[in-house]
């Protein structure tokens, strides 16, 4: 069955980096677009980041464009996504999700909480 | 930027009708999707291009979608159907995807 699941959360200080992973089984991941999608405490999803399924194109959030870099690795199955300069409002669950079709979101892991703090 | 908004919650007897809406700048042109997340979990598809099912989702979520406002429609709504419920479209114009604000659905 299609699974997808994010490692490498944790808590990190202002300003440094930290890389999450998503490594995805149950379908052929080189078929498809892959999102990260964020939610911070009690609040709402928070869209973030989609790359092609080759990798060609990507796309950001604006209020992570230019700090987060989203990329996979198609021999691996897996996604990342490489977040610099971190912020306190980056505080959140980072969800990895795949795009379906029609920019639908049809499949989610179960997410990795990233703390942001000094 | 594109912006969806929904109302913060709505509440609903058990075997009643909830009804969510997304207002957003002529949503009737966009493929909406809706997802349900229950508390502590991650979201799941109910609805994708305005009206259709993933497999697996009951047919008592329905959804519609004209001019400003999309609708998610759960009829004989049970207990299990109590969780946060988010819309989302595609904005073309900036290749990127919006989340509504999300809607809490409660069971009395």
């Amino acid at each position: 069955q299609v699974q997808v699941v994010e490692s490498g959360g944790g808590v990190v200080q202002p300003g440094r980096s930290l890389r999450l992973s998503c490594a995805a089984s149950g379908f052929t991941f080189g078929n498809y677009a892959m999102h990260w999608v964020r939610q911070a405490p009690g609040k709402g999803l928070e869209w973030v980041a989609v790359i092609s399924y080759d990798g060609s194109n990507k796309f950001y959030g604006d209020s992570v464009k230019g700090r987060f870099t989203i990329s996979r690795d198609n021999s691996k199955n897996t996604l990342y996504v490489q977040m610099n300069s971190l912020r306190v409002e980056d505080t959140a669950v980072y969800y990895c999700a795949r795009d379906w079709s029609d920019h639908v979101l049809d499949y989610w892991g179960q997410g990795t909480l990233v703390t942001v703090s000094s | 930027s594109y912006v969806l908004t929904q109302p913060p919650s709505v509440s609903v007897a058990p075997g009643q009708t909830a009804r969510v809406t997304c207002g957003g700048n002529n949503i009737g042109s966009k493929s909406v999707h809706w997802y349900q997340q229950r508390p502590g979990q991650a979201p799941v598809l109910v609805v994708y291009d305005d009206s259709d099912r993933p497999s697996g989702i009951p047919e008592r979520f329905s959804g519609s979608n004209s001019g400003n406002t999309a609708t998610l429609t759960i009829s004989r709504v049970e207990a299990g159907d109590e969780a946060d419920y988010y819309c989302q479209v595609w904005d073309s114009s900036s290749d990127h995807y919006v989340f509504g604000t999300g809607t809490k659905v409660t069971v009395l």
